[in-house]
């Protein structure tokens, strides 16, 4: 194990609910991410949290909201998704944002949108 | 926009026996690091080999090592005595050398492993 956790690791909701993905990470960094993973294509940074300030939205839709609370914890509020929202989505913590700092990454929780 | 591609969607190898993944990626810049990470069936993708683009000196982690060619801009991956534990997707990834870089990743390379 990477030392971050994912949970739920299965979502299945419908284009109307309203869900929560939560992550932790315990190896005391200050960097979170949130990663799109499709099928087929490269992973997608969604956004980038450090010190639990956020310093990159790439360009993602309103229905996704990430909230940061603390540097251990990361949460994407979903709501009225499409069904090409369906994906593992994953999260990613590093001791910084410097280029040298390793991303450790949790196991994912695969979203399945109706 | 930097780039990174992975030209081999799938490879399979022999257990035992050694195996290349190929890595190449687009960028003008001069300073970065690059990455592999491994990604077991419904498992965490892990680090598996990193290099400082200003490092002449190839990576090695027991039986990974890489070949960086930075002129080429290419960074292939290369597994020896390959173990059934080995069947993974394979993600070559560039990271800037600016403070606050972001992870580009490739594709993804299938590797499968036969016994």
């Amino acid at each position: 194990e990477t030392g971050v956790t994912q949970t739920p690791r299965h979502l299945v909701m419908g284009m109307t609910n309203k869900k929560s993905l939560k992550c932790e990470q315990h190896l005391g960094h200050n960097a979170m991410y949130w990663y799109k993973q499709s099928a087929k294509k490269p992973l997608e940074l969604m956004f980038v949290y450090n010190f639990k300030e956020q310093t990159e939205n790439n360009s993602v839709p309103s229905r996704f909201s990430p909230e940061c609370p603390n540097s251990s914890h990361l949460f994407l509020h979903l709501h009225t998704l499409q069904p090409e929202d369906s994906a593992l989505y994953l999260c990613a913590s590093s001791r910084g944002q410097g280029y040298g700092d390793t991303q450790y990454f949790g196991p994912g929780t695969r979203l399945t949108v109706l | 926009a930097q780039t990174v591609t992975q030209s081999q969607p799938e490879m399979s190898v022999q257990e035992a026996e050694t195996v290349t993944l190929s890595c190449t990626y687009d960028t003008s810049e001069s300073d970065y690091y690059l990455f592999w990470y491994k990604q077991p069936p419904s498992r965490q993708m892990i680090l598996v080999i990193r290099q400082e683009a200003y490092k002449q000196q190839n990576a090695t982690e027991n039986r990974f090592s890489v070949n960086f060619q930075k002129a080429a801009k290419s960074f292939s991956l290369k597994i020896s005595d390959s173990q059934l534990g080995d069947a993974a997707m394979y993600f070559c990834a560039y990271r800037s050398g600016g403070s606050q870089g972001n992870l580009i990743f490739g594709k993804g390379t299938k590797l499968s492993v036969k016994p």
